[in-house]
């Protein structure tokens, strides 16, 4: 099984709804990452979270939100939805320590038309 | 504000033709270099971290190398199913976040 899993992997929907993307690990690490991905831009840090209590806006925050439900579960809400949100989402963990290394999700594909 | 730049945009060699990635990088304080491999559609998967000039590390037909400036990841006798993007990250400071490059495309032709 999967380290990091997202849910959904893929995902069409109408401007102006709400939309949830799930996170989860089974890692044990404490700190999770949203991040998106667009043609020629690369990766971008939406938001990170260092432990559950602990949530924190990374460079391109507006028009979502975040949610750190348990150690092992960190979700991404677009209370609603524009196209140029439509993007590929990956979500990542890292253990905390000196190593910064993170782990990636798989991604979920979304598009707002 | 750290800063990564990644050349050439995309590369494509032959099967068999040796060729090295460049990822420069500006820090205030580098804790960590990283090098992802990434697959059309897929999430990054982690090859390596670097975390001093002098550093190498090798996996297979791939070596990472990092100086004070930058990075290489040099590509040995590359296959077709070593095609990806190649992506570079650095952590700096106290906070452990990843600036990322925009990743180098890679294509093998057999």
């Amino acid at each position: 099984d999967a380290d990091v899993t997202q849910t959904p992997r893929n995902r069409i929907t109408k401007t102006g709804k709400r939309i949830m993307l799930e996170c989860s690990q089974t890692k044990g690490h404490d700190r999770m990452y949203w991040y998106r991905q667009d043609p020629g831009l690369g990766l971008r840090l939406i938001y990170y979270s260092f432990d559950v209590k602990d949530i924190n806006k990374g460079e391109i925050s507006d028009g979502y939100s975040v949610s750190r439900q348990a150690q092992a579960k960190f979700s991404l809400s677009l209370e609603s939805a524009i196209p140029n949100q439509t993007a590929l989402y990956f979500c990542a963990t890292s253990d905390t320590g000196q190593t910064d290394t993170q782990y990636f999700g798989p991604g979920t594909r979304l598009t707002v038309l | 504000e750290d800063q990564v730049t990644q050349s050439p945009e995309a590369l494509r060699l032959q099967e068999g033709e040796s060729s090295s990635l460049n990822c420069s990088y500006t820090v205030s304080g580098l804790r960590g270099l990283f090098w992802y491999r990434q697959d059309p559609g897929k999430g990054p998967e982690f090859l390596f971290t670097l975390y001093s000039a002098g550093e190498e590390k090798e996996k297979e037909r791939l070596k990472a190398t990092l100086t004070k400036k930058e990075s290489f990841l040099h590509i040995t006798a590359p296959k077709p199913e070593d095609s990806a993007t190649y992506l570079c990250a650095v952590s700096s400071g106290a906070n452990s976040k990843l600036t990322f490059g925009k990743g180098i495309t890679l294509s093998v032709r057999p």
